[in-house]
């Protein structure tokens, strides 16, 4: 079975350009989220999908941050302008929805650099 | 609010001894804890979980954490620490409350170095 798959691995932008992060769930998921961690910091809640619908948004941290995930499928996270503090690694995820199934399996991450 | 915290930046440990990766944390309704390990250039792997039950939870490569309802904690160990631990430890908390949503608290990592 194919693990969460997220593209590009690495993106470096300059400040006002615009970036979109691609994130594949394993098949039959109809829980996404993503994270971000900056600087070393924590990772930090973005928002949840359950399907194609947002379940959860209130990490984003403001409106230049756009998620989709049309058809329930995989799911795009458009930066629009990408600014410096933007930088970081994007993590995506995705979970079960049947109850008991806890975990979230994530992918290998997007590194984010804007100069 | 749900708050995670590792006090331990990096933790150093020489193999064949036992490794303790600290964790507390802070959630209003009944906690959900998770330990993730991430390898260099890897994404997050999980390595177990407590929902109910048990307090000592058994995991993978060995890993054992135990959860301690009244210090609020969830500590990682390992009874023999082998070189190829070496990594970045999470600890992680989620809501169990009904409708507290899904969404991971994380800590800010510990690092995990083994020396032979």
């Amino acid at each position: 079975e194919a693990g969460v798959t997220q593209f590009p691995s690495h993106s470096v932008i300059e400040k006002g350009q615009t970036v979109t992060l691609r994130c594949d769930p394993i098949s039959g998921h109809d829980n996404l989220y993503w994270y971000r961690r900056v600087m070393g910091k924590e990772i930090k809640f973005l928002l949840h999908f359950v399907k194609e619908s947002k379940q959860d948004e209130s990490g984003m941290p403001n409106n230049r941050f756009l998620a989709e995930r049309t058809g329930g499928t995989y799911s795009t996270l458009k930066v629009q302008p990408a600014e410096l503090e933007d930088s970081g690694v994007y993590f995506c995820a995705s979970s079960y929805a049947l109850a008991g199934a806890y975990e979230q399996y994530f992918g290998p991450g997007t590194r984010l650099t804007v100069t | 609010a749900q708050s995670v915290a590792q006090p331990e930046d990096q933790v150093n440990v020489a193999e064949g001894n036992p490794l303790t990766v600290k964790c507390t944390y802070s959630v209003s309704g009944n906690p959900y804890l998770f330990w993730y390990v991430q390898y260099p250039n890897r994404g997050l792997q999980f390595l177990l979980k407590y929902i109910t039950g048990d307090n000592l939870v058994k995991g993978s490569y060995g890993f054992e954490a135990e959860f301690n309802k009244s210090q609020t904690s969830f500590h990682l160990k390992k009874p023999s620490a082998l070189v190829s631990d070496s990594a970045l430890y999470f600890c992680a908390v989620r809501d169990g409350v009904t409708g507290g949503g899904n969404k991971l608290t994380f800590g800010t990592g510990t690092q995990l170095k083994v020396e032979l």
